[in-house]
């Protein structure tokens, strides 16, 4: 079975400062790997998805991710992060093959500051 | 276009009695989803309909719990005999049901046994 590990619960950081939210993954069979974003008050959203292809991903926002299939990882990186991303960041994962059933990690909550 | 729609947002219920959560999907979406997220515990997937194939009740945490989804369309998750351990923010999503197709997520029920 596959499963999604985000080692960081929380990450304060200040406005226009660079972030890194962490995921890893593992699965003895290949996976999609996703984003979602949950802003305060609101539903999930998708943020970016890694199907194929070039391994750098960028999604909505100014936010990308990495995918390394060596380290089984799909950091979420963004340059310069305002107040506005505040929000708690959910990294999932679904078996090629399998419908797109998501394995969710528990969440990182993001905390930009003045 | 309107999203997915749960109802009721909040509800509170003593235990032992049972609840019922609905969902409406997004008009043509022919998967949909339940999750559960729980404080500090991320989204616990439950159950997945996929058009007129059989659900994948793989995740439902006992036989206590139960769902449906009438005409291809609405939902309703039922939980019997509700614990307190049963309290959680449960979350629908809808897709188009490609591989790659993004989850469309409502804003939960919150549950709360007491």
């Amino acid at each position: 079975a596959q499963s999604v590990t985000q080692l960081d619960s929380q990450v304060p950081v200040f406005e226009e400062a660079p972030v890194e939210l962490r995921c890893n993954y593992s699965s003895s069979v290949s996976v999609y790997l996703f984003w979602y974003v949950q802003y305060p008050n609101q539903g999930l959203q998708l943020l970016l998805k890694y199907l194929s292809g070039s391994t750098l991903v960028k999604g909505i926002n100014g936010f990308e991710a990495e995918f390394n299939k060596s380290q089984t990882s799909f950091h979420l990186r963004k340059p310069s992060v305002h107040i506005s991303d505040t929000a708690e960041y959910f990294c999932a994962v679904s078996l090629t093959g399998g419908g797109n059933k998501l394995t969710f990690g528990t969440g990182t909550q993001l905390k930009v500051e003045l | 276009g309107a999203g997915v729609s749960q109802s009721p947002s909040n509800k509170v219920t003593e235990k032992g009695k049972d609840v019922e959560l609905r969902c409406d999907p997004i008009s043509g979406h022919t998967a949909l989803y339940w999750y559960r997220q729980s404080l500090g515990q991320g989204l616990e997937f439950l159950i997945y309909f996929q058009g007129n194939s059989a659900p994948d009740k793989s995740g439902l945490p006992s036989d206590r719990f139960s769902a449906e989804r009438t005409g291809g369309s609405v939902s309703t998750l039922t939980i019997q005999r509700t614990q307190q351990e049963d309290s959680a923010v449960y979350l629908c999503a809808s897709s188009l049901g490609g591989w790659d197709s993004p989850l469309h997520f409502g804003n939960g029920t919150r549950l709360t046994v007491t």
